[in-house]
């Protein structure tokens, strides 16, 4: 089955700077590849997401890159703020019996410091 | 517009005791999943149904059952519970269909077996 790998676990910056998520999916048919973050207490939020056909998806201070050879996707934070402290989870969907199924990346803990 | 609306949100429970975990979502949507979230390990998929009438298992089903009652409601039961079953649970709801859409969460219900 799918399986989807995130890194790194905790990643620390200074407000300002970008910060980077790095994610890797094993099933090459995977097609759609949504972000989600998620503030302390509170529910996962849709971020951004990309499909398989586009390479690259970008949203105010929020990329996406796709590298559908490698299986490897990517966010990208740009001017980063406090506000941007949450758990980020990457999620890669395949078909399984003809239907899709989400499946969900381990989390990422981002910490912006002023 | 209430989305996706999960019951309880905290429950505690005694190591053999059963319970159902209620989730309704008003989004007609035909796809409804199943997650836990324990630290460390994301959101790992329990149970999906890609539509009405149909559940399949996901990553981490045992101990699990589930009931797709209608469109809009798909419940989740923990026949005999067990202090490994602690955890915090998200239903989520998506449109569905072979091309990946977003999924929307639940408030969660956060699960203590003692």
């Amino acid at each position: 089955g799918e399986n989807v790998e995130q890194h790194p676990s905790t990643l620390s910056v200074q407000e300002g700077d970008s910060a980077v998520i790095k994610c890797t999916y094993s099933d090459s048919a995977s097609n759609y590849f949504p972000w989600y973050k998620q503030e302390l207490g509170k529910r996962p939020q849709l971020i951004i997401d990309i499909r398989s056909n586009v390479g690259e998806k970008k949203d105010q201070r929020i990329a996406v890159t796709l590298n559908k050879t490698a299986k490897h996707f990517s966010l990208h934070i740009t001017e980063t703020q406090p506000e941007d402290s949450a758990v980020y989870f990457c999620a890669a969907s395949t078909l399984s019996g003809g239907y899709n199924k989400l499946i969900f990346g381990a989390g990422t803990r981002l910490a912006v410091h002023p | 517009n209430a989305g996706v609306t999960q019951t309880p949100k905290f429950q505690v429970l005694k190591t053999g005791q059963s319970m159902t975990l209620q989730c309704a979502q008003d989004m007609n949507h035909n796809s409804m999943y199943w997650y836990r979230q324990d630290p460390g390990m994301g959101l790992r998929l329990i149970y999906y149904s890609a539509s009405e009438g149909t559940t399949d298992k996901g990553e981490v089903p045992n101990g699990y059952n589930v009931s797709r009652l209608n469109k809009r409601e798909f419940s989740l039961r923990l026949e005999s519970a067990a202090p490994s079953q602690t955890s915090v649970y998200f239903c989520a709801s998506s449109e569905g269909g072979q091309g990946g859409t977003e999924a929307f969460f639940g408030q969660g219900t956060r699960l203590t077996v003692v």
